[in-house]
């Protein structure tokens, strides 16, 4: 079983819509939590980076942490076009000396205009 | 403008022809690290640096090496690249371990 579980898509939406993006984990010991966008052809980009449980939003774009239920998602209000990329969730735990980052393997999400 | 910098963006080489991928940050970041991207495997860390002169291995090691001479710049090294290293390459770098990451725009190698 991996780290970190997440749905590869693709997902397709049409613009406006809401889109729900999710991953579980199981290692308890993930500390803080991480959303990055990655167009195509580029590196992924930090969207949102959260610590504890609940919500955080910024702008059109909630993070959500259960740490009970080992469970993170985003959710993107009113999805534009240029919302259309692959979305990796991140978690990261202390290992020896340093905060080792553990990736999901992206969602990729599609809104058509 | 801060950013990572790799070079080359995309590389085509031969089975056992030595390369080095360039990476640069301009942030003064202490930590900076490797990864290769590959469908259906994700995000996969080969090598990280805490500070200069200090490197250690992350999942993925074998068929590379770093070195970290200068804070700015944290060079990945094939000695003797096979096809299975064919992947997409990302450098990243932080502040300090567990800070948000900041990523190159990769380097795509095709090793024949």
């Amino acid at each position: 079983q991996k780290e970190v579980e997440q749905d590869p898509g693709p997902l397709s939406v049409p613009e406006g819509a809401i889109v729900s993006l999710n991953c579980t984990y199981s290692n308890s010991a993930f500390q803080y939590f991480m959303w990055y966008r990655q167009y195509s052809r580029k590196g992924p980009e930090l969207l949102m980076y959260t610590y504890s449980s609940g919500n955080k939003e910024d702008g059109r774009f909630t993070a959500q942490v259960d740490k009970s239920s080992k469970y993170i998602s985003l959710f993107i209000r009113d999805s534009q076009p240029s919302d259309s990329a692959t979305y990796l969730c991140a978690m990261s735990a202390r290992s020896g000396g340093y905060q080792k980052v553990t990736f999901g393997i992206g969602t990729k999400l599609q809104v058509i205009p | 403008e801060a950013q990572v910098t790799q070079n080359p963006r995309y590389l085509i080489t031969v089975t056992g022809k030595k390369l080095t991928v360039t990476c640069s940050q301009n942030m003064n970041h202490e930590y900076m690290s490797w990864y290769r991207q590959d469908p259906g495997l994700g995000l996969r860390q080969i090598y990280y640096s805490m500070n200069v002169e200090v490197t250690d291995k992350g999942d993925v090691p074998e068929g590379y090496k770093v070195s970290r001479k200068e804070k700015r710049n944290f060079p990945l090294i094939l000695e003797s690249p096979s096809p299975n290293q064919t992947s997409l390459y990302f450098c990243a770098s932080s502040l300090y371990t567990g800070s948000p990451l900041h990523f190159g725009n990769g380097t795509r190698l095709t090793v024949t």
